[in-house]
């Protein structure tokens, strides 16, 4: 049964601390999407890779937030430094083709103090 | 601006009676539109899918309706059970710029009552 997997599904830190939030899509997906989802602001799309190449993070604050995919099992969210409002669940989907359509991730929980 | 919205942010049904979820969108170049379920704890999950070139498609238990000319969508479910209550949102890919990416609306919560 192939599915997104990300990890850590929790984190709990201080303010201005260094957060690392890991997905591995579903194996041979060429698409992978962040997304962050709070009360407010519901989902919202951070950044968006086809191929391992970025096609759009004009979502993500540039200057605290940073996705990168090493290879094309890894792809990886940092938020450097950590503020409470960035208090969310950040998810992850993967998807082929398009990206049309996306098959999400458990989610990682962060929580900044 | 461009946008996907619901009409109800929660609705109750009993067990047993067919549910019917409301979305409205903005954009006419929208081309493609997906429904995801997402429960407690747990991400955003696949339940149908449907191009602008239909205006009906039918699942399991589900069936999700288009109508392009007042930009609206549905999504029915029939003999609605403990298991369907969730949260459901509706999206739309949207592609005037090149980009494929999905869009989401504010969600909708269904309680199904025993």
């Amino acid at each position: 049964d192939a599915r997104v997997t990300q990890t850590p599904r929790d984190k709990v830190t201080e303010m201005g601390q260094e957060v690392t939030m890991r997905c591995q899509p579903i194996l041979g997906h060429n698409t992978v999407f962040w997304y962050r989802q709070t009360m407010m602001q519901g989902l919202e799309l951070l950044a968006y890779f086809r191929n391992r190449a970025p096609l759009d993070d004009s979502g993500m604050p540039k200057d605290r937030f940073s996705a990168e995919m090493p290879d094309a099992t890894l792809a990886t969210l940092k938020i450097q430094p950590s503020e409470p409002r960035d208090s969310a669940v950040y998810f992850c989907a993967s998807g082929t083709g398009g990206g049309e359509t996306q098959y999400f991730g458990p989610g990682t929980r962060l929580l900044v103090l | 601006g461009e946008s996907v919205g619901l009409h109800l942010p929660t609705l109750s049904v009993q067990e047993g009676d067919n549910s019917i979820i409301n979305c409205a969108y903005s954009n006419s170049a929208s081309d493609y539109f997906i429904w995801y379920k997402q429960e407690s704890g747990k991400g955003p999950q696949f339940i149908i899918d449907i191009r602008s070139n239909m205006d009906k498609r039918q699942g399991q238990r589900v069936t999700v309706l288009l109508n392009k000319t007042v930009k609206h969508l549905s999504l029915q479910i029939a003999a609605t059970q403990p298991g369907d209550s969730a949260v459901y949102f509706c999206a739309e890919n949207i592609r005037p710029t090149g980009r494929r990416a999905l869009t989401f609306g504010s969600g909708t919560r269904l309680q199904v009552q025993p």
